[in-house]
């Protein structure tokens, strides 16, 4: 079974550039679900779909983050303009469903660097 | 609000010895679910156990097992015959009972030593 997907795995941008990150989670999985993970801290939820719904963004930076899950599979997170402090790794996941005892699934992430 | 505390932000242990690490976790929730999460270098993120809170029995999986202490909110990873492998970030994880989202600490960096 193919776990979840994401690129690129490395960007390099300059501020105010913008910049997407692409997630194709785990077949079947309907939640779908954005971490921002600074150095040395655990990861933070940026945003939760479920399906092609957003049912969780209370904590995306809206001026310039935003995010799409057409057709309740792939999502795209994108950032515009960038900042030196979003230099982080985005991490996606995903899950069956919200219950709380399916397990979420990880991806590599997205080291993002701006310059 | 929930938080999710590691104090130990490194350790280090000699291949086939035993560690553990600390978890303290606040909530006012009576249900929920605990978890232990190994992140390696190259970043992918694994779910190493899985504890829910209404079950007395602390859960165990292969070489590692918890200690869970509902009563004084504590959640502490105990590893076994440590292998060079497991070398890795671990970090400390909560989640309501209903649904919720991951609630992540810090992160306790494990260094196995050969």
């Amino acid at each position: 079974e193919a776990g979840v997907v994401q690129s690129p795995r490395y960007k390099i941008i300059e501020k105010k550039q913008p910049v997407a990150f692409w997630c194709n989670p785990i077949s079947g999985h309907n939640t779908l679900y954005w971490y921002l993970q600074n150095l040395g801290q655990g990861p933070e939820l940026l945003i939760r779909y479920e399906n092609e719904e957003a049912v969780d963004d209370s904590q995306l930076p809206k001026d310039r983050f935003s995010a799409e899950r057409l057709k309740g599979v792939d999502s795209t997170l994108k950032i515009q303009p960038a900042e030196l402090g979003d230099s982080a790794v985005y991490l996606c996941a995903s899950s069956l469903d919200t219950s709380s005892y399916n397990e979420q699934f990880f991806g590599p992430g997205t080291r993002l660097t701006v310059l | 609000a929930q938080t999710v505390t590691q104090s130990q932000p490194e350790m280090s242990v000699q291949e086939a010895e035993t560690v553990t690490l600390s978890c303290t976790y606040d909530t006012s929730e009576s249900n929920y679910y605990l978890f232990w999460y190994k992140q390696p270098p190259s970043r992918q993120m694994i779910l190493v156990i899985r504890q829910e809170a209404y079950k007395q029995q602390n859960a165990t999986e292969n070489r590692f097992s918890v200690n869970f202490q509902k009563a004084a909110k504590s959640f502490s990873l105990k590893i076994s015959d440590s292998q060079l492998g497991d070398t890795a970030m671990y970090f400390c994880a909560f989640r309501r009972g209903s649904q919720g989202n991951l609630i992540f600490g810090k992160g306790t960096k494990l260094s196995v030593k050969p």
